[in-house]
């Protein structure tokens, strides 16, 4: 148990279908964050929120849709997807100082999406 | 953008044999850590450094913060059948995360 929990593990959707990713963390963690790892590809930051709030949109298409109610939950609202958004999905939370330092950045387990 | 660069992409060794892989950037980082990945599961954080020029060790492993906050380096001592897996390096700034490609580490009983 990593403190960052995401459901579902495993996910298969098709093009035209919506659904959502949900990230939990028990860490009292202050910042959520969103990360995507396709194959042979370093993981790459997709949202930044701190203190509920985003703070980074790291250039990701629109049909990703990120929201966080509140300071341990995290959701990716995902809408008519393309094939290669196929991938591994990766939550993790950190302790985040006045300096925008970040302590104790810690992953989820990923869901594993595949889009048909 | 920033990018690491991390060394070697894979290595083939015999258990109890000791390990040593580098992340280099041309940017500086405030943060360097190290994670470890399994199939099918999330990074493992297996050490954090905050400080240019700090060594910390954890258990087998020891990396240290490069002085120029450019790099870091990872070394497993006396390697075991479980520490098979793929290891990352990631600097931090500003919250953001940059990944290198990974070193997968194979090791032959």
């Amino acid at each position: 148990e990593t403190g960052v929990t995401q459901t579902p593990r495993h996910l298969v959707m098709g093009m035209t279908n919506k659904k959502s990713l949900k990230c939990e963390q028990h860490l009292g963690h202050n910042a959520m964050y969103w990360y995507k790892q396709s194959a042979k590809k370093p993981l790459e930051l997709m949202f930044v929120y701190s203190l509920e709030e985003r703070v980074e949109n790291n250039s990701v298409p629109s049909r990703f849709s990120p929201e966080c109610p509140n300071s341990s939950h995290l959701f990716l609202h995902l809408h008519t997807l393309q094939p290669e958004d196929s991938a591994l999905y990766l939550c993790a939370s950190s302790i985040t100082d006045s300096t925008s330092t970040s302590y104790g950045y810690t992953f989820g387990s990923g869901t594993r999406l595949t889009v048909v | 953008g920033q990018q690491l660069n991390q060394s070697p992409q894979s290595m083939f060794i015999q258990e109890g044999e000791d390990v040593s892989m580098n992340c280099t950037s041309s940017s500086i980082f405030n943060t360097w850590l190290w994670y470890k990945q399994d199939p099918g599961e999330g990074p493992v954080l297996l050490i954090a450094l905050y400080k240019a020029g700090e060594l910390t060790s954890n258990g087998r492993l020891t990396a240290q913060f490069g002085i120029t906050r450019k790099d870091s380096f990872l070394n497993i001592s006396a390697s075991i059948p479980s520490d098979v897996g793929i290891y990352f390096c990631a600097g931090e700034l500003a919250q953001k995360l940059v990944f290198g490609q990974g070193t997968r580490l194979t090791i032959n009983p």
